[in-house]
């Protein structure tokens, strides 16, 4: 049974430019949310997908957008990349009910030049 | 607006021995939920254990406890019998029920066992 698959693994970009990150939730779920994590902080809650619909969003700015699929897979795209935006992505799936533990997968890399 | 606090940057244990990670929270919700990750130098979040805001038992899952003390709001992972593999960062958690299920972390914990 696979797990969260995430693509790719590390990413090197420069200011400016735009990224899309790729996402496969674990057999079974419907939801999927996605994560900033910088280094040395806890991760950061972006957005979540359900039913291809971005159900919740935290405090990011619109160039994060994002998408689901009707397989449930999801994208990440962020536009206009800054040198901030370096960090570990991480994008975890779950059921759709509220108490029940995300499952992650092991996160891109992106850093920005 | 909710908030998770893990106070210990670092903690240092022998292997074999217990150790307690230190997690308080703060919300004004009635049902909530708290959650453990672990995180290890490879980046993937593992998740350990769950505990309800009405659950009246505190939650164990093989080695991992979680001392929930509500009136305190302090959800402490408590491993037992500390084993090398468990070096990673360790994060604490917490989302409320029904309406916004934003998920809220704690900085996290690094925790190093030695042999």
């Amino acid at each position: 049974d696979a797990g969260v698959t995430q693509s790719p693994t590390h990413l090197i970009k420069t200011r400016g430019q735009q990224v899309t990150l790729r996402c496969s939730p674990k057999s079974g779920h419907d939801t999927v949310s996605w994560y900033q994590q910088a280094l040395g902080q806890g991760p950061q809650f972006i957005f979540q997908y359900y039913e291809e619909e971005e159900r919740q969003r935290g405090n990011f700015p619109d160039r994060f957008s994002g998408h689901q699929y009707p397989n449930y897979s999801s994208e990440l795209n962020v536009n206009a990349l800054l040198l901030g935006d370096s960090a570990l992505y991480l994008c975890a799936s779950s059921l759709g009910q509220w108490d029940q533990p995300q499952h992650f997968g092991d996160g891109t890399r992106l850093s920005i030049l | 607006a909710q908030k998770i606090t893990q106070t210990q940057p670092g903690m240092f244990v022998q292997e074999k021995e217990a150790v307690t990670l230190d997690c308080t929270y703060d919300t004004s919700d009635q049902s909530y939920g708290l959650f453990w990750y672990k995180q290890p130098s490879s980046g993937e979040m593992i998740f350990l254990i769950y505990q309800g805001s009405y659950d009246e038992q505190n939650a164990t899952e093989g080695r991992y406890s979680l001392n929930f003390q509500k009136a305190r709001k302090s959800a402490n992972l408590v491993i037992s019998a500390s084993q090398l593999g468990d070096s990673a960062m360790y994060f604490c958690a917490m989302r409320r029920s029904g309406g916004s299920y934003i998920p809220t972390f704690g900085r996290g914990t690094s925790l190093i066992v030695h042999p």
